[in-house]
């Protein structure tokens, strides 16, 4: 079975703070994905890599930098959190753009 | 880019109706298209998905059905439960695109 990983279920962290948030998969995927999920909202696409060092902006990248040094982590990074990053962010990943995305459990982010 | 619609936003049927979530798109190219769905505090799972060289595909009680032509596809859930009750995500995506485009979700409450 596939398995999707993040760092934490739960965070809380202040605004202004640095935030990092970490995805790690198992089955040597080419294509990791970083959504956040608000409700009525649906599933928003923040980043997108498609290989080791590449990333392409989503549809939300305003305020996020992704990074992946290596095929199975790719972190999600909130430079300078704000209070409306408040969210639920859901990792995928897939062996290619035409392929089942799995997801992680979420991480729910909490900014005070 | 490809935009994805999703109808209806909220569904509601008694047990053992059937349950129909159409989703249209708008890239011809696009050739894989999944349908996920997600549980109350669970993650996406996929549950069923059929690409363009196919026209209908069934699992059980769920049926997916692709209109190329009219560039749109559906779920079909027969004999619905209570344990049907979640959001339903369609998406679609195309090779070389990197990723996949989400329709907004689909809330199916199942009434006993």
């Amino acid at each position: 079975d596939v398995k999707v990983t993040q760092s934490s279920r739960y965070l809380v962290k202040r605004t202004g703070e640095k935030v990092f948030l970490e995805c790690v998969q198992d089955m040597d995927h080419e294509n990791m994905f970083w959504y956040r999920q608000d409700p009525g909202l649906g599933l928003r696409l923040i980043y997108f890599s498609y290989d080791v060092k590449m990333k392409e902006k989503g549809d939300i990248p305003e305020g996020y930098s992704v990074s992946r040094e290596k095929k199975e982590r790719f972190s999600l990074i909130l430079e300078s959190a704000s209070t409306n990053q408040t969210s639920m962010y859901l990792c995928a990943s897939s062996l290619t753009e035409t392929d089942t995305q799995y997801f992680g459990p979420g991480t729910r982010l909490t900014v005070l | 880019g490809e935009n994805v619609e999703q109808h209806p936003s909220t569904l509601s049927v008694q047990e053992g109706d059937s349950a129909v979530i159409k989703c249209t798109y708008s890239d011809s190219a696009s050739n894989y298209f999944p349908w996920y769905k997600q549980e109350l505090g669970k993650r996406p799972q996929l549950i069923i998905d059929i690409r363009s060289n196919v026209g209908e595909k069934k699992d059980q009680r769920i049926a997916v059905t692709l209109n190329k032509t009219a560039k749109h596809f559906s779920l079909h859930i027969t004999e619905t439960q209570p344990e049907d009750s979640a959001v339903y995500f369609c998406a679609a995506s195309r090779t070389n695109a990197g990723k996949s485009t989400f329709g907004d979700g689909t809330t199916l409450t199942v009434k006993p």
